[in-house]
């Protein structure tokens, strides 16, 4: 089994890009979700999924879009990309919420 | 959001020695787990325990829960330089049940 990946593992991009980072799992997993982490702030959860087709807002919504088409995917939009969003995004899944998270190797993202 | 707070923030011991992180928290929980970071890696699950219990041993880590005092710690015996990392606990809310992460204790274990 792969676990939990990522891609790109690093991306570079101007204020006002948008892109699409993507997460994938092969464990049949029903809970996903994606954090970021910052210096001194820990990780903070911007959306989750408890299944294919729900999803839901974290703590740190604003500036990104999820969706879960499938049990396997769940892809994370930002919109708009702006300085406040450079951070390293981490991916997880669990058989079940609140329970051990397996997580990806993560994204460095930098908005220039 | 209640959230896990680690103590101390940095923690730096001689191999073979034991390293004791505390977690404190602020609502009650469905569970408190434990997770390291290494150096620019994802975070790997090390342990969980659950609100009604008190300790649980996993090879060298031992956890302890107190929920009357709201609080945890985490106990790696016979450090070694492979141990280096950052420790978080993540505690997952009665009835929310999303996990809600610390801000993490950076452990240095010198060879």
């Amino acid at each position: 089994n792969a676990g939990v990946t990522q891609t790109p593992k690093f991306q570079v991009l101007k204020t006002g890009q948008s892109m699409t980072l993507q997460c994938a799992q092969d464990m049949n997993h029903e809970y996903m979700s994606w954090y970021r982490q910052d210096p001194g702030m820990g990780l903070r959860l911007i959306h989750y999924s408890v299944g294919a087709g729900i999803t839901d807002q974290g703590e740190v919504p604003n500036g990104y879009n999820v969706s879960r088409s499938t049990t396997e995917d769940f892809p994370l939009r930002l919109l708009s990309a702006a300085p406040s969003q450079t951070s390293v995004y981490f991916c997880a899944s669990s058989y079940l919420q609140g329970y051990e998270q397996y997580f990806g190797p993560g994204t460095r993202l930098t908005v220039t | 959001s209640q959230q896990g707070e680690e103590d101390p923030q940095a923690l730096s011991i001689q191999e073979g020695e034991n390293a004791t992180m505390n977690c404190s928290y602020k609502t009650s929980i469905n569970n408190l787990q434990w997770y390291r970071q290494n150096s620019g890696r994802g975070l790997v699950h090390l342990i969980l325990i659950r609100s009604n219990e008190r300790e649980k041993h996993s090879g060298r880590l031992r956890v302890t829960l107190d929920t009357s005092k709201k609080s945890s710690s985490l106990l790696i015996t016979a450090s070694r330089a492979a141990d280096t990392a950052s420790y978080f606990c993540a505690t997952s809310g009665a009835g929310s049940y999303q996990l809600t992460f610390g801000k993490g204790t950076k452990l240095s274990v010198i060879p």
